[in-house]
């Protein structure tokens, strides 16, 4: 579960790298997963879904990987840029339950 | 446009009041969350409810109170029982079930107490 009090963990990227953000899951059962971004000050905002029938989904310069059978979960963002420094949350987007994972920060080093 | 909004953007308490924090949504959504961020950490929910008039505790309820009279109204009030209320507040809305969407966030309320 979550360890609440703690920090959220950091990757530093180099501007023009590919940024790699992990996370794991919980529910073998749950069946659609999402990446949000959150600037600083601001409300966390959709960035990519995937649904459990898929293994890869590709967006603009993002692309989400989903491991079902060790149940986990990345988000891939190429060629980073400076305004790609935010925090990072994936999400289980079940029926009726939303569960977050703890996000990770990602500050691009210009 | 629908979307979900928040207000006010900044809010300030002195010890020992109570304040109450709006989320408003016209995006037709069942359900809605309450979300506490403090400085450099995660999401922690407070409440949430999933249908009118139905509500219930999330991780750290305590020192916190909602109604949900209103499928577009979900407002927090945070009492004097909360010790440590200066935080970010976050609300959020989805649909649910097989046809669900992602779930929308305001743009959130920092609250500091004075």
């Amino acid at each position: 579960g979550e360890s609440v009090g703690l920090h959220l963990p950091t990757l530093s990227v180099q501007e023009g790298d590919n940024s790699i953000i992990n996370c794991a899951y919980s529910n073998s059962a749950s069946d659609y997963f999402i990446w949000y971004k959150q600037e600083s000050g601001k409300g966390p905002q959709f960035i990519i879904d995937i649904r459990s029938n898929m293994d890869k989904r590709q967006g603009q310069r993002v692309t989400v990987l989903l491991n079902k059978t060790v149940k986990h979960l990345s988000l891939q963002i190429a060629a980073t840029q400076p305004g790609d420094s935010a925090v990072y949350f994936c999400a289980e987007n079940s029926p009726y339950q939303l569960t977050f994972g703890k996000g990770t920060k990602l500050s691009v080093i210009p | 446009d629908g979307g979900i909004t928040q207000s006010p953007k900044y809010l300030f308490r002195k010890e020992g009041q109570n304040v109450t924090l709006s989320c408003e949504q016209n995006l037709n959504h069942d359900a809605m969350y309450w979300y506490r961020q403090d400085p450099g950490q995660g999401l922690r929910l407070i409440y949430y409810s999933q249908i009118v008039n139905d509500f219930q505790k999330g991780d750290i309820a305590e020192g916190y109170s909602v109604s949900r009279e209103k499928k577009e109204s979900f407002p927090l009030t945070v009492t004097s029982a909360q010790k440590n209320p200066t935080a970010f507040y976050l609300c959020a809305s989805r649909s649910q079930g097989q046809g669900r969407t992602e779930a929308f966030f305001g743009q959130g309320t920092r609250l500091t107490v004075v």
